[in-house]
């Protein structure tokens, strides 16, 4: 059964202007959702956990429990955004279930 | 605190044969996660370990097995190679209580190629 979905495999913005990557899943309890990120040649990290309520980077995310959506957003995009993201959702004792990623990339 | 590490770095087997892959968690971990992750996709769970046992299991064939040591870090176990399983493997570490300490921390992987 698919968990996380990302119905964009890539993403191309110009510089400054907003993005959002999209990210829905399936999960009848209250979810734990991350938001990892993977710069060139750099491994996979976190960017941002739904329960921290944080914003990194200028990123910030929203649970959507409605929509079960946990969409990524940033007002303004810089070149250093471009990367690869992954929606994960956690389960028990951090069994995550990533999505297939959406490729962000900032044109200048 | 070189944070997770993963060796080797690549590996080309043949189908049929066995491969060991290990990983040594960030220091002050306990817990280890392994991930396949196929090319186009995202890190699929394989399983995780904690106190030396396995706690949690993906969708796996047992050809796939792992191992803890004492000073917590992990190695897997592919047996019986398939030209399927040429992916990346992942390692995570992360602390067994919850909360904050949830986070998992990556090694930067072991690229198996099975020809």
């Amino acid at each position: 059964a698919q968990r996380v979905t990302q119905p964009e495999k890539l993403l191309s913005v110009f510089k400054g202007a907003p993005v959002e990557l999209k990210c829905n899943y399936s999960y009848s309890g209250s979810p734990e959702l991350f938001w990892y990120v993977q710069y060139s040649r750099q491994r996979l990290q976190l960017l941002l956990r739904h329960i921290s309520r944080e914003s990194i980077k200028g990123f910030t995310a929203d649970l959507n429990k409605g929509e079960t959506s946990f969409h990524l957003k940033k007002p303004f995009a810089q070149e250093e955004d471009s990367a690869m993201y992954y929606c994960a959702r956690g389960g028990n004792f951090n069994k995550f279930y990533f999505g297939s990623g959406t490729k962000l990339n900032v044109k200048p | 605190d070189a944070g997770v590490t993963q060796s080797p770095t690549h590996l080309i087997k043949t189908r049929g044969q066995q491969v060991t892959l290990r990983c040594s968690p960030k220091s002050g971990h306990d817990t280890v996660s392994w991930y396949q992750q196929a090319l186009g996709q995202g890190p699929q769970f394989i399983f995780q370990y904690y106190e030396e046992e396995e706690r949690q299991r993906g969708n796996f064939p047992d050809r796939f097995s792992g191992h803890q040591f004492p000073n917590y870090s992990s190695e897997l176990n592919v047996n019986a190679l398939l030209l399927g399983d040429s992916a990346l493997y992942l390692c995570a570490s992360s602390l067994g209580t919850g909360g904050e300490a949830d986070t998992q921390y990556f090694g930067p992987g072991t690229r198996l190629t099975v020809l």
